[in-house]
């Protein structure tokens, strides 16, 4: 079965400082991992994806992510944060050879000036 | 431009009147699915399809129905709303792949529904 958990609901960063979001999954079989982005009243936009090829997965606007198998974890993470970075992150987890995708429940960054 | 829609995005109704929330994209993408989000919860899924009159339930499907007649269309149904299904409602697509793997999900601006 699979399942996925973003261990903080609510993170704060200052403006220019690293940003890390953490989720942990549960899967079955291979995984594809996502990081999707929420901004106030906005729908959902693809960050990046893991879907089996390199481990580092470079996304958007200087987000990256790493699959660990090991630690069954897929952070997010961003040299700098910006003010415009503020939204709600949500880590996603497929197993192959399904069509069900398993959402966190999110984690809230804010970006402090 | 690539897109996909969702009608109305904005719905108050009573319980027990029967609605339907249209979804619609351009994409020729196999795969469809709707999502609830709710505060805490994160998005669920209510169900997919995986192509035409090829539909299966997700994680919440109790009180929705789906149907997949054309490639670009997949309306979500609720034939006796309860207040408990008041929530934001999202669509979205994406390419199938052979390999088992998953493409993006492109999604839809969203429905707010609110039942009395």
């Amino acid at each position: 079965a699979q399942s996925v958990t973003q261990l903080d609901s609510h993170v704060s960063v200052s403006e220019g400082t690293p940003v890390l979001l953490r989720c942990n999954y549960s899967s079955s079989y291979s995984p594809s991992l996502f990081w999707y982005v929420q901004h106030p009243n906005k729908g959902l936009q693809l960050l990046l994806k893991y879907t089996s090829a390199a481990t580092l997965v470079k996304g958007i606007n200087g987000f990256e992510a790493e699959f660990k198998k090991s630690e069954t974890s897929f952070h997010l993470t961003k040299p700098s944060a910006h003010m415009s970075d503020a939204a709600e992150y949500f880590c996603v987890v497929s197993d192959r050879g399904t069509y069900k995708y398993i959402f966190g429940t999110g984690t809230r960054l804010k970006v402090l000036a | 431009e690539a897109q996909v829609t969702q009608n109305p995005r904005y719905l108050i109704t009573v319980t027990g009147k029967k609605l339907t929330v249209t979804c619609s994209q351009n994409m020729n993408h196999e795969y469809m699915s709707w999502y609830r989000q709710d505060p805490g919860l994160g998005l669920r899924q209510i169900y997919y399809s995986m192509n035409v009159e090829v539909t299966d339930k997700g994680d919440v499907p109790e009180g929705y129905k789906v149907s997949r007649k054309e490639k670009r269309n997949f309306p979500l149904i609720l034939e006796s709303p309860s207040p408990n299904q008041t929530s934001l409602y999202f669509c979205a697509s994406s390419f199938k792949t052979t390999s088992g793997g998953h493409n993006e999900q492109f999604f839809g601006p969203g429905t707010r529904l609110t039942v009395l």
